[in-house]
């Protein structure tokens, strides 16, 4: 059974980032896909994209893409999301989620999320 | 980007009735579909993948059917547990995209 589990949450000014972390338990983080999915405030889930470290490929949303990076360590067994440019419709819980085939297909497990407050 | 759209939007209903929830997808996604349930104030649950595989663990009464672009999920008779909303999502395409969600209210 993996667990993830999730750093806490983040006051952020707009243009600044933040980096999110998500730590496994049970399971070797390099082994499977992770994927970063948020939810804004009221609503519903929005895919920013994945990795699959034994392949060494990322796969970002293309309204992510120059502002996203996605990554894993190994030593630690964590994975991290970091969102540059930060504006107000940031504002989310940020969840990552594994993927037990490592193909980011469908997602066995999730964090309990990382709430990310953008205000000035 | 390959839309997902669910219907209806919330659904109001009773323990012991059957419950359905569509998926329509904007082009063919074959069978690469997958639906959770999120609580209020948790991370979503996987429930079915592949269109119609139930996730060890989870109840009998819950069921998956479809392929191409219309799918359903069934409640084949519904439980107090059961409240929360219900994604599906599929992942024939990326980037991976969700349905907007149906409520279910109990």
């Amino acid at each position: 059974q993996v667990q993830l589990v999730q750093s806490g949450a983040e006051v952020k000014k707009p243009a600044s980032s933040v980096k999110v972390s998500c730590k496994a338990s049970g399971g070797t983080v390099n082994n499977f896909g992770i994927s970063w999915v948020r939810q804004a405030p009221g609503q519903g889930l929005e895919w920013m994209g994945g990795i699959i470290p034994l392949l060494g490929t990322a796969n970002y949303a293309q309204r992510f893409q120059g502002r996203v990076t996605m990554t894993t360590d190994e030593s630690t067994n964590t994975a991290y999301m970091e969102l540059s440019s930060l504006r107000s419709e940031d504002t989310a819980i940020y969840y990552c989620a594994l993927d037990l085939s490592a193909e980011n297909i469908y997602f066995d497990y999730w964090g309990q999320g990382t709430l990310v407050t953008v205000s000035s | 980007d390959i839309q997902m759209t669910q219907s209806p939007s919330t659904l109001s209903a009773s323990v012991g009735d059957r419950v359905t929830i569509t998926c329509r997808a904007s082009q063919s996604i074959s069978r690469w579909l997958a639906w959770y349930q999120q609580k209020p104030g948790k991370a979503p649950n996987l429930l079915i993948y592949k269109a119609s595989s139930l996730v060890s663990g989870v109840p009998s009464r819950f069921s998956g059917s479809g392929s191409g672009t219309e799918f359903t999920l069934t409640i084949s008779s519904l439980q107090p547990d059961d409240y929360g909303t219900y994604y599906c999502q599929q992942y024939n395409g990326y980037p991976r995209t969700f349905g907007q969600g149906t409520k279910v209210e109990i």
